[in-house]
């Protein structure tokens, strides 16, 4: 069956430092990867998709790649801030007009 | 609105009641979600709306569990006789129709289920 592995379920790291969550899957041919953010009580919000054809993606401090050769993508913050702290989920879209299954999500804690 | 909304906010339900859930997607969105997510997990899908398509329900976790769509705009999801381990937030989320390139994912804030 398909499945989605998040790196740890938490990481703590200095502001200032880069932070890297891990996204791995099995079983699965993704088109596209996507990686949400949720905050304590709130629903997930989109951050970024990475295509199956892109190799990375970024979006101002925000960095994706996408390895299909490994079946993993890495998520990258750089310069992090308290603010960044966050649930991050990583969800691999699979065929079109299928549902999107996220994986159980790494909790980052950035301290000042 | 401009965004999904939900209702209600919060639920208190005795168990063994039935409660219903309501979630109203972004105007033009064809495809719906809804997700479970049990306080301090990850997001477990229940089920999937796409256009006039049969839905996916592969993710409902029992036959107390239900959820119908009318044509493209308002998903009510059913819990008959709630138990403690339905106590949870539902999730409601919806997107263009996906296609091989992806869409983003609108989601709610959430309906907090409390069985008590």
């Amino acid at each position: 069956s398909q499945k989605i592995e998040q790196n740890s379920e938490a990481l703590n790291i200095q502001e200032g430092k880069t932070a890297t969550l891990t996204c791995n899957y099995t079983n699965y041919s993704p088109a596209y990867l996507q990686w949400y953010r949720q905050d304590p009580g709130r629903g997930p919000v989109f951050l970024l998709l990475i295509r199956e054809n892109e190799k990375e993606k970024r979006k101002e401090r925000l960095k994706v790649t996408f390895d299909t050769t490994l079946k993993q993508s890495l998520f990258h913050i750089t310069a992090s801030q308290p603010a960044d702290s966050a649930t991050y989920l990583c969800a691999p879209g699979a065929q079109a007009g299928t549902a999107l299954i996220f994986g159980k999500g790494t909790t980052l804690s950035v301290s000042s | 609105g401009a965004g999904v909304s939900q209702s209600p906010s919060n639920k208190v339900t005795e168990k063994g009641k039935d409660v219903e859930l309501r979630c109203d997607p972004i105007s033009g969105h064809t495809a719906l979600y809804w997700y479970r997510q049990r306080l301090g997990q990850g997001l477990e899908f229940l089920i999937y709306f796409q256009g006039n398509s049969a839905p996916d329900k592969s993710g409902l976790p029992s036959d107390r569990f239900s959820a119908e769509r009318t044509g493209e705009s308002v998903s009510t999801l059913t819990i008959q006789r709630t138990q403690q381990e339905d106590s949870a937030v539902y999730l409601c989320a919806s997107s263009l129709a996906p296609g091989d390139s992806g869409n983003t994912i609108y989601f709610g804030e959430g309906s907090w289920l409390t069985v008590v």
